[in-house]
């Protein structure tokens, strides 16, 4: 498997707190990064994608890339019990495989 | 939005049987399929890539005469677990992506083997 690496976790917010999440990854020539977000016993489901440098924003998630330093990371902002998951980013490889980090479990404490 | 249909959900059989996992797009043609496994507690591991029409790429340390896997179509993938072991139970996941990435990367909803 490629590096895509995830901080360990777990982690934990309050409620209405920022969770960050962050990844970094080691093929230079991934051009676009995914997050996603995997309850227990489901499939990781999409929730969002980032292709340019910067700041993308999408309701409660901001995701940031930053392809100089090769780090891609997820905000959540006022979070939610109902986002307690475990979150994972993903980067195709050159090569066309789809690549998983390790994942970040997330608990959010009422 | 794009759906990938996985059966079964779940299944369970007895050790040296095979099983056969498949993953249809529904709405959009899939020229690639991952086929992933996830061990409790654990990340996705990819275990092959397949292209429509060509042979799967497989992972280093997946066994490919034991997880065969078939893209006839570019709707249609099977994963075939073959002379399954209680070893192989674990979570299996596909994915699809179109040629243009119009949909990214659309996962199925997954297929809990467990080998008995």
């Amino acid at each position: 498997q490629k590096e895509v690496e995830q901080n360990s976790g777990p982690l934990s917010v309050p409620e209405g707190a920022i969770a960050s999440l962050n990844c970094t990854y080691s093929d230079r020539g991934s051009q676009s990064f995914f997050w996603y977000r995997q309850y227990s016993g489901k499939s990781p489901e999409l929730i969002m994608f980032i292709y340019s440098n910067g700041d993308k924003e999408d309701g409660r998630f901001t995701a940031q890339l930053n392809k100089a330093s090769q780090y891609v990371s997820l905000l959540i902002r006022d979070s939610q019990p109902s986002d307690s998951a475990t979150y994972l980013c993903a980067a195709p490889e050159t090569g066309n495989q789809f690549y998983f980090g390790t994942g970040t479990s997330l608990t959010v404490i009422p | 939005g794009a759906v990938v249909s996985q059966h079964p959900s779940w299944v369970i059989c007895k050790s040296g049987t095979s099983v056969k996992i498949e993953c249809r797009s529904l709405d959009f043609q899939a020229t690639t399929m991952f086929w992933y496994r996830q061990f409790p507690k654990q990340s996705l591991m990819l275990m092959a890539t397949s292209n429509e029409g060509s042979k799967a790429t497989y992972e280093q340390g997946v066994e490919k005469d034991k997880f065969l896997i078939n893209h006839a179509s570019l709707t249609l993938s099977t994963l075939t677990v073959t002379s399954a072991h209680p070893e192989d139970s674990s979570f299996y996941i596909c994915s699809a992506r179109d040629g243009q990435l119009l949909h990214g990367y659309t996962f199925g909803s997954g297929t809990r083997l467990t080998v008995v």
